[in-house]
């Protein structure tokens, strides 16, 4: 089974609210995470990434937190923007020659 | 402009056919995947390759194939053993080595079998 996986599969963000955007994974040796963002129809696009060396990481209107003690990878996304509804994905990098591990996804829908 | 390109974007399908989806990179990366994703659930990986002339199985190999006789080319044949190909296809490539990090995707391909 899947070594990731999300809280909550919708989420629904009154526009300009923040959105919090939750993933727990179950591997202790992952060492890289990405969070991607899907728009429907389109291919997946990277949004931001953060190693386990780390615990916080802050790009434009996005932050990605990780806990690694709970093994819990959130996204937060500030002042929620139409544009922002899509689905997100978390995935992590689990070492090896494996390939990145994607979980199942949360849908954002932003409320005007 | 560096991309990925896979086409066709929409792909009608017969029951017993076989079908190729084309991906094409000229991001000169050397790993390239095959993803499958249905409606409510994530991405699976069907088939990578980190190297010309090279690849390897994925979760969900059976059913189809691919080649890589190139480093820019990574087809994917849907065959008429898959028992359920209706679905949205993604190709994406990273940079060296399927350890790495961050993929790079394509617009995807849908796949319905009438």
């Amino acid at each position: 089974g899947e070594s990731v996986g999300l809280h909550l599969p919708t989420l629904s963000v009154q526009e300009g609210d923040n959105s919090i955007i939750n993933c727990a994974y179950s591997n202790s040796a992952s060492d890289y995470f990405i969070w991607y963002k899907q728009e429907s129809g389109k291919g997946p696009q990277f949004i931001i990434d953060i190693r386990s060396n780390m615990d916080k990481r802050q790009g434009q209107r996005v932050t990605v937190l990780l806990n690694k003690t709970v093994k819990h990878l959130s996204l937060q996304i500030a002042a929620t923007q139409p544009g922002d509804s899509a689905v997100y994905f978390c995935a992590e990098n689990i070492g090896g020659n494996t390939p990145l591990v994607f979980g199942k996804g949360t849908r954002l829908s932003v409320i005007a | 402009d560096g991309g990925i390109t896979q086409s066709p974007k929409y792909l009608f399908r017969k029951e017993g056919q076989n079908v190729t989806l084309s991906c094409e990179q000229n991001l000169n990366h050397d790993a390239m995947y095959w993803y499958r994703q249905d409606p409510g659930q994530g991405l699976r990986l069907i088939y990578y390759s980190q190297i010309v002339n090279d690849f390897q199985k994925g979760d969900i190999a059976e059913g189809y194939s691919v080649s890589r006789e190139k480093k820019e080319s990574f087809p994917l044949t849907v065959t008429s053993a898959q028992k359920n190909p209706t679905a949205f296809y993604l190709c994406a490539s990273s940079i060296g080595g399927a350890a790495t990090k961050e993929l790079f995707f394509g617009e995807g391909s849908r796949l319905t079998v009438l």
